[in-house]
């Protein structure tokens, strides 16, 4: 099984600043990753599929990057809204494996 | 408008089973590929399990495999999982997610359903 690795795991900051979350695999899954965005009592929300193509409806703030086994999330200007947890997924074989999540909170 | 819901969760004692049910909307079901996801309290998120369109294609967790059985009834746009031998582990919130299109990302998900195993 692929394994994904997430760090950091929390990270506080301001509205305002920039946030990169970094997701490593276990081996390579060539582009096939992909960002969730959870807040509190919802379900997860698709924002980047592909490493690094928005979902529709996903502001651009939200960029993705990387390819092989190394990857990352930024958000360029953190938002009120942002304020969640983060989680990355390889799509490239079965079974499908998350990482461990990202806290994103307010400083 | 998509629409993924969840029922058919409660509290279930070591050993029982519950089915969960997936109703769709919004879109071609019979053409979709589905998943389950689970998220244990406080915890991260474990896929469960997938079925193709057809259901010709199945795939399971490890965690998982033997004890639940995925299923769909395309005529009916809804989407299944029946588990058998619960343990205190598998308690979660059960969500059902369909397959992005190109990608095995999970597009669209339900509100999800909590199974809760204790005695």
């Amino acid at each position: 099984d692929i394994q994904m690795t997430q760090s950091p795991s929390s990270v506080s900051a301001s509205v305002g600043d920039r946030v990169t979350i970094t997701c490593r695999a276990s081996q390579g899954i060539s582009s096939w990753l992909a960002w969730y965005q959870q807040k509190p009592g919802k379900a997860p929300k698709l924002l980047i599929f592909a490493t690094s193509s928005l979902q529709s409806g996903v502001p651009s703030r939200f960029s993705g990057s990387g390819s092989g086994t190394d990857f990352t999330l930024s958000i360029s200007s953190l938002q009120p809204e942002d304020f969640a947890t983060y989680y990355c997924q390889q799509a490239n074989s079965f079974p499908l494996t998350f990482g461990g999540g990202t806290k994103v909170e307010i400083k | 408008e998509v629409q993924l819901v969840e029922s058919g969760g409660g509290l279930v004692q070591p050993g029982g089973s519950l089915r969960l049910s997936c109703a769709a909307s919004g879109f071609i079901f019979s053409t979709y590929y589905m998943n389950w996801v689970r998220q244990a309290p406080g915890k991260g998120l474990e896929w469960v399990s997938y079925i193709s369109s057809s259901s010709s294609t199945i795939y399971y967790a490890d965690s998982v495999k033997g004890r639940f059985t995925i299923s769909r009834d395309n005529a009916k746009n809804s989407l299944y999982l029946q588990m058998n031998s619960l343990r205190d582990e598998d308690t979660a919130v059960y969500y059902c997610a369909n397959k992005l299109s190109g990608s095995y990302a999970l597009d669209s998900w339900g509100q999800g359903t909590l199974v809760t195993v204790s005695s």
